[in-house]
């Protein structure tokens, strides 16, 4: 079993869509990362979390300690958002990442 | 501040043959991790390095290996290459103890 799990696998969605993407982990953490990768393979990483709940533009993640749960959000979905979406996270010994497979997601004009 | 830098960006190899790949971090970050990504796996951790000395590693075979010189710079070598080991391979930095990793673009090796 994988130590991070994300869903969807794929994800289409109509521009304009609001779209959500989910994790869970069942490590114990310091930090979840969210990354996004675009195809060619560069990685940048989207978000940084610990607790509660961050924006950036479009999007937001959000964080459950408890429930070892993160979700992903994009508001207004663009095509220009179509990526890989991957959510890692950072072990609480602060030693290793884990990632999760990755989401895909293709936004249709 | 310059990127992370990988080293070359496409090769091609015959099975059995060995590779290296390079990682320059960004200046000031000690620590390098490399990770391999395949189609159905997703990133993969091979090892970390920090100050000269591997840190972590990762669950391959050792075939796979890496170093860090005293410029904090990385390679891995991959020895009697096999067709599965056609991936990207990615090397990330950051300060120790950070949570935050710097990718670089990526090595694509092809094993034909």
């Amino acid at each position: 079993k994988n130590e991070v799990e994300q869903s969807p696998q794929n994800l289409t969605a109509q521009e304009g869509e609001f779209i959500t993407i989910n994790c869970s982990y069942s490590v114990g953490i310091s930090a979840l990362h969210w990354l996004q990768q675009h195809p060619g393979g560069g990685i940048v990483s989207l978000f940084m979390l610990s607790s509660g709940k961050k924006k950036h533009g479009r999007l937001i993640a959000t964080i459950n300690i408890q429930e070892k749960h993160s979700s992903l959000h994009i508001t207004a979905s663009h095509p220009r958002d179509s990526a890989v979406y991957i959510c890692a996270v950072l072990g609480n010994t602060g030693n290793q990442f884990y990632f999760g497979t990755g989401t895909s997601l293709t936004v249709i004009p | 501040k310059a990127g992370v830098t990988q080293t070359p960006r496409y090769l091609i190899k015959t099975r059995g043959q060995q590779v290296t790949l390079s990682c320059s971090p960004i200046s000031g970050h000690r620590s390098v991790s490399w990770y391999q990504q395949t189609p159905g796996q997703g990133l993969q951790f091979l090892f970390e390095y920090f100050s000269e000395t591997q840190r972590n590693k990762g669950n391959f075979p050792g075939r796979f290996s890496g170093r860090q010189f005293s410029n904090s710079r990385s390679e891995m070598n991959v020895s009697t290459l096999e067709l599965g080991d056609s991936a990207l391979y990615l090397c990330a930095s950051r300060v120790l103890g950070g949570s935050e990793q710097y990718f670089g673009p990526g090595t694509r090796l092809t094993v034909t």
